[in-house]
């Protein structure tokens, strides 16, 4: 149980480009999702906090209006890279919060973005 | 500050060596404790848990029990396998208001046949 389904597992795409990904809680209700990034070799790094039906509220030093999050139902919440440099490559992980885990989390598995 | 510091890798051993991976934290609270692991390409998978001081977290041959005293978390495995190779993260999740997930940077396993 407690499944987070993210697609695309990878994009390229071109400079200058959004990209969409959605991230799906498949048997349960994600009232929280959570958005991070990873560089080669390196932790994760709290990209925002969504909460369904509210504004997300992201961590210092990340453009709110550069990454989009909707979290519009219990289920999915989305984040679009507008207007994609070479810079936003990255891998993009989301989670959510199980309760039934003691505050653990389950993850997605991930989307490689390749900017072009 | 809440904090989580891992030994660097990459730690590299040869098929049913003992594993330890030292984790150490700060942290303001009582927070619980994670082990998450990573395989290539993929997403982190929760590995174990402990929630309060002296719980042991256990789970496919990995132990790490909660030691408040030195604020530890250390991760072991008896005998490593060779898919056992991947990246391990240690983590403390505290409710400031807020649930917030610290992670520390990671430790690279290589097993070898």
């Amino acid at each position: 149980g407690a499944v987070v389904s993210q697609h695309p597992s990878r994009v390229i795409c071109k400079s200058g480009t959004s990209v969409k990904i959605e991230c799906r809680s498949l048997d349960f209700q994600a009232t929280t999702m959570f958005w991070y990034r990873q560089f080669p070799k390196q932790s994760l790094m709290l990209m925002a906090t969504s909460n369904e039906g509210s504004k997300a509220t992201y961590e210092q030093g990340v453009e709110k209006d550069k990454f989009l999050i909707n979290h519009a139902s219990l289920t999915l919440s989305t984040l679009t890279v507008t207007s994609a440099h070479p810079e936003d490559s990255s891998f993009y992980i989301c989670s959510a919060r199980v309760r039934d885990t003691n505050y653990g989390y389950t993850f997605g598995s991930g989307t490689r973005l390749t900017v072009v | 500050g809440n904090s989580v510091t891992q030994m660097e890798g990459p730690v590299t051993l040869s098929e049913e060596a003992f594993l330890t991976i030292n984790c150490t934290y700060t942290a303001t609270g009582y927070p619980s404790l994670f082990w998450y692991v990573q395989y290539p390409g993929e997403g982190l998978q929760l590995l174990l848990k402990a929630t309060k001081a002296d719980d042991k977290g256990s789970n496919k041959g990995f132990e790490a029990t909660y030691r408040k005293e030195t604020t530890s978390f250390h991760l072991e495995k008896g005998s490593v396998q060779v898919s056992d190779s991947a990246v391990y993260f240690c983590a403390l999740t505290l409710n400031t208001g807020g649930f917030k997930t610290i992670f520390g940077a990671g430790t690279r396993l290589f097993v070898k046949a």
